[in-house]
Parts: C-alpha cells; structure tokens; sequence
C-alpha cells in the first residue's frame, strides 16, 4: 500500500458525460500528478500540482482540467467524453515539487478505470 | 526530447531463472532513472531508483538494476525468478520542468512454473 487513495475504483459512463476523479496523497506529500494509462498511449503524464499550484502540464486535453485543494487532495475532471478516453488514470504524489536537481520519488495510488460507453 | 526504450514487449522465464529486462534512455543530463511494476488490476509499484552514486542499486523483492552511461541503459535483473513476479515492468526517467516523469512501453514477464 502506497499510502495514496484514489476513488472511485471504476467509473463507467457514456460519451458526452463528465466525472470527477479524486486522489488523496500520502500525508506529508505537497506534490499530486496525474497520469492515464491507455492501450494505444501507453503511461502519459497530465498534470502536476504543488501545494496547491500548478506546477507541470504533460498531454492534457483542453477538455480535463484538474486541481488541488487546501487539504492537499486533488481532483481530475474530465468532461464531453469520448470512447477513447476509456483509460486507468492514476495518481501519484511526492514530498517536493520536482525540478531539474529534485531527487523526489513518486508513489502511486491503485488508479481508477474509467469506461466510456 | 527524452525519452525511455524498452526493446522486449514481452519475456518469458522458468521459475528460479535469472531474469533481466532492458532499459535505454535518451536524454542530455545525468538521468533519474526508475523502475515500476504493474501486477494485474493493480497501481504502479516502485521497485527501484538511481539518482546518482553507486552505479548498482539494490530494490524490493530482491531486484538490483545497473546504470551505465556508456550504454544509455538502466537495465533490471533479478538473479532467481518466482512465479509471483509474473507483471509488468516499466523503466521510467524523470524529465522537464516539474517531476515529470517519462515511460518505457512496459515489458510483460511471464513466468513459467
């Protein structure tokens, strides 16, 4: 157990729908990120937040926002769904915010598999 | 743009073999280098990591991985298989702004009894 939650474990929905998905870090952690794990795209990172900022954005579509609230625990939200949008969406979380010297080691939650029907 | 290669999508080994899954890295500076497993329906598990130093790191479940600049590869070895090993294996680097982190396409090990 990495100490990071992450629910619902599944979600399945239909296209045009909107989910939220939740993630909360391992206590003492400030940075979250988002990755999605797809068949054809393999593991691709989304975003990073940092205490509360937005610290990094990876291939996030215009349609997936995300954030992080005071208590430190964030939310990925995915909006006008498509087919493939079908993904594992996990989040992971370290103690720093990264950077070019940063030794910070990500942990990752068990993730959510989303269905898009 | 950096990047992780990882040559075998799948492998194969007899329970109580050795084992060792390849990693390449393309990237300007010295890497971070990592390696996950995925066990079916299951998150990402860090097994090991290299930052900087000795060039043998030792992991969990008794995995070892070794960095080698010369080669561009960070490759995964575990001396005596079992058959709970049977996943998938992801090299990882940290790149750009952030913590980003970069990942191969996963290498599949089955594991035969």
């Amino acid at each position: 157990d990495s100490g990071v939650t992450q629910t619902p474990k599944h979600l399945i929905t239909a296209t045009g729908q909107r989910v939220t998905l939740r993630c909360s870090p391992r206590s003492g952690d400030l940075s979250v990120y988002w990755y999605q794990q797809s068949l054809d795209q393999g593991l691709q990172f989304l975003i990073q937040y940092y205490n509360g900022e937005e610290r990094a954005k990876g291939n996030i579509l215009e349609r997936f926002s995300a954030q992080q609230f005071p208590d430190l625990h964030s939310e990925l939200n995915l909006s006008s769904l498509e087919l493939g949008d079908s993904a594992l969406y996990f989040c992971a979380s370290s103690v720093g915010a990264g950077g070019s010297s940063s030794t910070d080691t990500q942990y990752f939650g068990p993730g959510t598999r989303l269905t898009v029907l | 743009a950096q990047s992780v290669t990882q040559p075998d999508i799948h492998i194969t080994v007899s329970e109580g073999a050795s084992l060792e899954l390849r990693c390449n890295y393309s990237y300007g500076a010295t890497p971070y280098l990592f390696w996950y497993v995925q066990s079916p329906g299951q998150g990402l598990q860090l097994l090991l990591k290299y930052f900087s130093g000795d060039t043998l790191v030792q992991g969990i479940k008794g995995f070892e991985a070794e960095f080698k600049r010369s080669q561009s590869s960070f490759n995964l070895r575990k001396p005596s298989v079992h058959w709970s090993d049977a996943a998938e294996y992801f090299c990882a680097v940290v790149t750009g702004g952030g913590n980003k982190l970069t990942f191969g396409t996963g290498t599949q090990l089955k594991v035969e009894l």
